[in-house]
């Protein structure tokens, strides 16, 4: 069955630093990935799709990679501040247009 | 641009009574989402509509769980009977455009079935 893992721990990480969460799957073949950002009591909130022709993509301090041989996806939070600690949802298409999400890997940033 | 709009934003009831949530997606959005989110969990997908019509209902649980859609507008996912374990976040979520991957959620419905 498709299978869908982020980083099981929660992530603590000092401002400035870089914060990288891990996506992998297994028996899955999207066309594309993304990732959401869900904050307690609110909806995810779409920040960055990833085509499966495509190795990597950036948006102000995000980046993406996508690895489809190792079934991969990085998301990379650069210069992080106390305003980026949410939790992180990664999300693959499986059938029009249709997500499945995984659990989310809970980020939190100190001063 | 208003964004996805849901009622109610929370609803307690006893199990074995039954509750509707509603949802009215971004204005001109031919594609609405049900999702179901347990403490802890990631959005599960219930249904998928397009326009009025049913995409994807696989995992909506259809002996207690109801959607409609009419006119391709709002939505209404109805419960009933409820079981202690419908207990989650409801989500909706809609896309369209020329971003039809890219999904917006509304708020949600935090249901506390007791």
């Amino acid at each position: 069955s498709q299978k869908i893992e982020q980083n099981s721990e929660a992530l603590n990480i000092q401002e400035g630093k870089t914060a990288t969460l891990t996506c992998n799957y297994t028996n899955y073949s999207p066309a594309y990935l993304q990732w959401y950002r869900q904050d307690p009591g609110r909806g995810p909130v779409f920040l960055l799709l990833i085509r499966e022709n495509e190795k990597e993509k950036r948006k102000e301090r995000l980046k993406v990679t996508f690895d489809t041989t190792l079934k991969q996806s990085l998301f990379h939070i650069t210069a992080s501040q106390p305003a980026d600690s949410a939790t992180y949802l990664c999300a693959l298409e499986y059938s029009g247009y249709a997500l499945n999400f995984g659990k989310g890997t809970s980020l939190l940033v100190t001063p | 641009e208003a964004g996805v709009a849901q009622s109610p934003r929370y609803k307690i009831i006893e199990k074995r009574q039954s509750v509707a949530f509603w949802c009215n997606p971004i204005s001109g959005h031919a594609t609405l989402y049900w999702y179901q989110q347990i403490l802890g969990q990631g959005p599960k997908l219930l249904i998928q509509f397009q326009n009025n019509g049913v995409v994807d209902d696989s995992q909506l649980p259809k002996d207690r769980f109801s959607a409609e859609r009419l006119k391709g507008v709002d939505s209404t996912l109805k419960i009933q009977p409820a079981k202690l374990e419908d207990s989650a976040v409801y989500l909706c979520a809609s896309s369209g455009g020329p971003s039809e991957e890219t999904q917006y959620f509304g708020p949600g419905t935090r249901l506390l079935v007791l």
